[in-house]
């Protein structure tokens, strides 16, 4: 199984400012990886798939990078609706699905 | 509009029974594949099942294989998740999601907790 690791844990952010989360996996994915958005008492939301594509209606503010093992969720200007947790899963090797801690970004 | 509904969740006690379902519309059901990922309070998401379009193909995580039976009926646009000898940890809020590898649209969820 592939081990996804999240860092880091907690991000505080200033709303305008640049947010850069990032998204470790244990073995090679290639850029079979996707983020997600969840806001409290809400489901998850797609954001990014195949590492940097992003999802129907994403803004562009939204973007990722990445392959092999290494990836990066940036958000170029923290809007208010912006704060929430987010996920990113590996689709490479499956079954299982398997997604990482999750990252916090949360108003500085 | 893609639109999921999850049911049937609620309280069992631990070696019970529950059965979930997801009511889908504005999507052609038949031709995606679903999956169920659920989220225990407070905790990160896991994965538990998916089902191919015409249903030949299914998949477990390990921590439900032969507890837990993913099915769906085409002609009632409904994906179901038997949840048998459900333990403690298994309570969580379940999803219901289309697609599998990039779970593209996703249900509210419902909560199943498992107590005596």
């Amino acid at each position: 199984e592939i081990v996804m690791t999240q860092s880091p844990p907690t991000l505080s952010v200033s709303p305008g400012e640049r947010a850069t989360l990032s998204c470790r996996a244990s073995q090679s994915v290639s850029s079979n990886l996707a983020w997600y958005q969840q806001k409290p008492g809400q489901a998850p939301r797609l954001l990014i798939y195949g590492a940097s594509t992003r999802a129907t209606g994403i803004p562009a503010r939204f973007s990722g990078s990445g392959s092999g093992t290494e990836f990066t969720l940036t958000i170029s200007s923290l809007q208010s609706e912006d704060f929430a947790v987010y996920y990113c899963q590996q689709y490479n090797n499956w079954p299982p699905l398997t997604f990482g801690g999750g990252t916090k970004v949360e108003i500085k | 509009e893609v639109q999921l509904l999850e049911s049937g969740g609620g309280l069992a006690q631990p070696g019970g029974s529950l059965r979930l379902s997801c009511a889908a519309s504005g999507f052609t059901f038949n031709t995606y594949a679903m999956t169920w990922v659920r989220q225990a309070p407070g905790q990160g998401l896991e994965w538990v099942s998916a089902i191919s379009g015409g249903g030949d193909s299914t998949y477990y995580a390990d921590s439900v294989k032969g507890r837990f039976t993913i099915s769906r009926d085409n002609s009632k646009n409904t994906l179901y998740l038997q949840m048998n000898s459900l333990r403690a940890e298994d309570t969580a809020v379940y999803y219901c999601a289309r697609d599998l590898s990039w779970p593209t649209n996703w249900g509210q969820g419902t909560l199943v907790t498992v107590s005596s």
